[in-house]
């Protein structure tokens, strides 16, 4: 069966500066879709980025970025110029052949004035 | 970006009654939709996954006969809890897909059980 872990639970980070979330997965499919999504404290999922995995350059969403490493099962976010909107959980997750979408544990992000 | 409807928002009900939560996808036909369930301060726990058309597949644990999936159209999904009890009191949250990719998300139900 596939996992997410996600091993920052919380981090912080200074307004403007950039942070980094780590993700790793396992799974033995070749083909899938990795994605971020955030949940303020409204708890509305928003979908930050996405990513396929038979494409090799990483996706990008304006100040959003991601460093996917097929071979590591590695899927880390890159926040840049982190702004106090940015402050919520942000949750990875994959979706599976099979159609479901798994969810990691989620990393909070404070940001910091 | 495509829409996602929950409603209610939240609901509290008497412990033994049953509640229905609908999902519907505003602007675009929803060939799969997913239930999960939110503790508080945790992560998403998939309960069911459904298809137009067919029965929901339910994950590991899951009573099937406690949370009854309805997936009637391309459109809306409903999940009933059945003789609610206190524990069921938690954040349901639902999500549709147009194909094999991202999933949309409703805002979400808060269930109070009394």
């Amino acid at each position: 069966a596939q996992t997410v872990t996600q091993s920052q639970p919380e981090m912080s980070v200074q307004e403007a500066e950039t942070v980094t979330l780590s993700c790793t997965y396992d799974t033995s499919e070749s083909d899938y879709y990795l994605f971020w999504y955030k949940q303020p404290p409204s708890r509305q999922m928003i979908l930050v980025i996405r990513q396929e995995a038979y494409k090799q350059q990483n996706a990008t969403e304006n100040r959003f970025s991601v460093n996917f490493q097929k071979a590591a099962k590695s899927f880390s976010l890159k926040i840049s110029d982190s702004q106090l909107g940015d402050a919520a959980m942000y949750f990875c997750a994959y979706r599976s052949r099979d159609d479901k979408i798994i969810f990691g544990k989620g990393t909070r992000l404070h940001i910091l004035p | 970006g495509a829409v996602v409807s929950q409603h209610p928002s939240w609901v509290i009900c008497k412990s033994g009654t049953s509640v229905k939560i609908e999902c519907r996808s505003l602007d675009f036909q929803a060939t799969t939709m997913f239930w999960y369930r939110q503790f508080p301060k945790q992560s998403l726990m998939l309960m069911a996954t459904s298809n137009e058309g067919s029965k929901a597949t339910y994950e590991q644990g899951v009573e099937k006969d406690k949370f009854l999936i309805n997936h009637a159209s391309l459109t809306l999904s409903t999940l009933t809890v059945t003789s609610a009890h206190p524990e069921d009191s938690s954040f349901y949250i639902c999500s549709a897909s147009k194909g094999t990719t991202e999933a949309f998300f409703g805002q979400g139900t808060r269930l109070t059980v009394v």
